[in-house]
């Protein structure tokens, strides 16, 4: 299968650690993209990136969380100093330059106690 | 107020058809898609529709979009109850960022 890969799937942690998501994009698609789910809720846009370039940032993307894509093809996702309102799952999405159809990995479900 | 806006819920009998209906706010949204989401999944798209578009037909989908009002429809015929799942209807005006609503879970009896 060479969908969008995210790593780990499930990840608890104790509220103020520091936590790192991993996206890999499916291998031709230069864009992409990460979304935090809460439940009950659509997907909320955090954070883009074309090639390594990050290119827009969400307000929802607070100094805490910060995301690299170094060299433009998996990218990171950190949150430092979590709090409990950072569970949610966080999704990545990946998309090909001549096209807008974004695809969707399984997510990473975040668990602050 | 909310960007994109859908009813929280639907059940329907299999083998009806379904309407799963979306508003959405943003009149420079040129691409409208359909997310279908099951428990513990991510999200998978089914389709979606240019804002050039009126109707796009795909198999047992039938996407209608009424840019004056700015609404959108999902219909799904023959429903089956495989297609229970959560329905998310999002917007976007290019490669940038998807607009969400907040999703219509279907549910399918037999």
């Amino acid at each position: 299968d060479t969908g969008v890969s995210q790593n780990p799937r499930h990840k608890i942690t104790k509220r103020g650690q520091n936590v790192t998501f991993r996206c890999d994009p499916i291998s031709e698609h230069n864009r992409l993209y990460w979304y935090r789910q809460t439940l009950g809720q659509g997907p909320e846009f955090l954070t883009y990136f074309q090639n390594e370039a990050q290119l827009e940032k969400s307000r929802l993307l607070s100094d805490r969380f910060s995301a690299e894509r170094p060299k433009g093809s998996f990218s990171t996702l950190e949150i430092q100093r979590t709090e409990q309102g950072d569970s949610a799952m966080y999704l990545c999405a990946s998309a090909r330059g001549d096209r807008n159809e974004q695809f969707f990995g399984p997510g990473t479900r975040l668990t602050v106690l | 107020g909310e960007d994109v806006e859908q009813s929280l819920f639907l059940s329907v009998r299999e083998g009806d058809s379904s309407v799963i209906n979306c508003t959405y706010t943003d009149s420079s949204s040129t691409y409208l898609y359909w997310y279908k989401q099951e428990p513990g999944a991510g999200l998978q798209l089914l389709t979606y529709i240019f804002s050039n578009m009126d109707m796009k037909q795909d198999q047992r989908l039938t996407v209608l979009l009424n840019k004056k009002d700015k609404h959108l429809s999902l219909r799904i015929a023959d429903t089956q109850t495989g297609d229970s799942a959560i329905y998310f209807c999002a917007v976007t005006r290019g490669d940038n960022d998807m607009r969400f609503g907040a999703g219509t879970r279907l549910t399918v009896k037999p």
